[in-house]
């Protein structure tokens, strides 16, 4: 199976800062990773996702990394906002077979004005 | 706007009784999930479909029920079986035969005993 989970539950910086969340992997067959943003209260919106054929994927002010020597991935949001604060889950796929998510266990990340 | 609706938000459940939480979805997505999230969890799958008429059991799948009827709903039931309901429940889709996508969530239903 797969089991996914998360280095550190909860991530403090400044608005303006960078972030950086990372997110560990166990089995070498996911080939889709998903990072979701779930503001409380409300369910998970999808940020990005990245497929086991690339290293890197950038959207607007977030980037996703992805290191398969290792297994583990990791979420970059620039210049981190108010707005940001939330937590933060990663999903992985694994090939073939029913399209079955595992999700890591979220970090929180709070951002200071 | 396409989405997923849960419903109710809060929902309370009383000692022996069964409930119903409502999921529906006007994105014409074959494949629908219901998972169980607790405090400073993950989430976890109860049931999964991936078609019409045809359903199967996820991780946590012991004193819930579903049916999926239609394309479009995929209810979940929590019965008196289930011990420890009280969480939040988070209903989703996604399309099938078209790669890997990501799936979208409705927003919730907060299950809690009364």
């Amino acid at each position: 199976g797969e089991s996914v989970g998360l280095h550190l539950p909860t991530l403090s910086v400044q608005e303006g800062d960078n972030s950086i969340i990372n997110c560990a992997y166990s089995n070498s067959a996911s080939d889709y990773f998903i990072w979701y943003k779930q503001e409380s209260g409300k369910g998970p919106q999808f940020i990005i996702d990245i497929r086991s054929n690339m290293d890197k994927r950038q959207g607007q002010r977030v980037t996703v990394l992805l290191n398969k020597t290792v297994k583990h991935l990791s979420l970059q949001i620039a210049a981190t906002q108010p707005g940001d604060s939330a937590v933060y889950f990663c999903a992985g796929v694994l090939s073939g077979g029913s399209y079955i998510p595992t999700f890591g266990r979220g970090t929180s990340l709070i951002v200071h004005p | 706007d396409g989405g997923i609706t849960q419903s109710p938000k809060y929902l309370f459940r009383k000692e022996g009784q069964n409930v119903t939480l409502s999921c529906e979805q006007n994105l014409n997505h074959d494949a629908m999930y219901w998972y169980r999230q607790d405090p400073g969890q993950g989430l976890r799958l109860i049931y999964y479909s991936q078609i019409v008429n045809d359903f199967q059991k996820g991780d946590i799948a012991e004193g819930y029920s579903v049916s999926r009827e239609k394309k479009e709903s995929f209810p979940l039931t929590v019965t008196s079986a289930q011990k420890n309901p009280t969480a939040f429940y988070l209903c989703a889709s996604t399309p099938t035969g078209e790669g890997n996508q990501p799936q979208h969530f409705g927003d919730g239903t907060r299950l809690s005993i009364l």
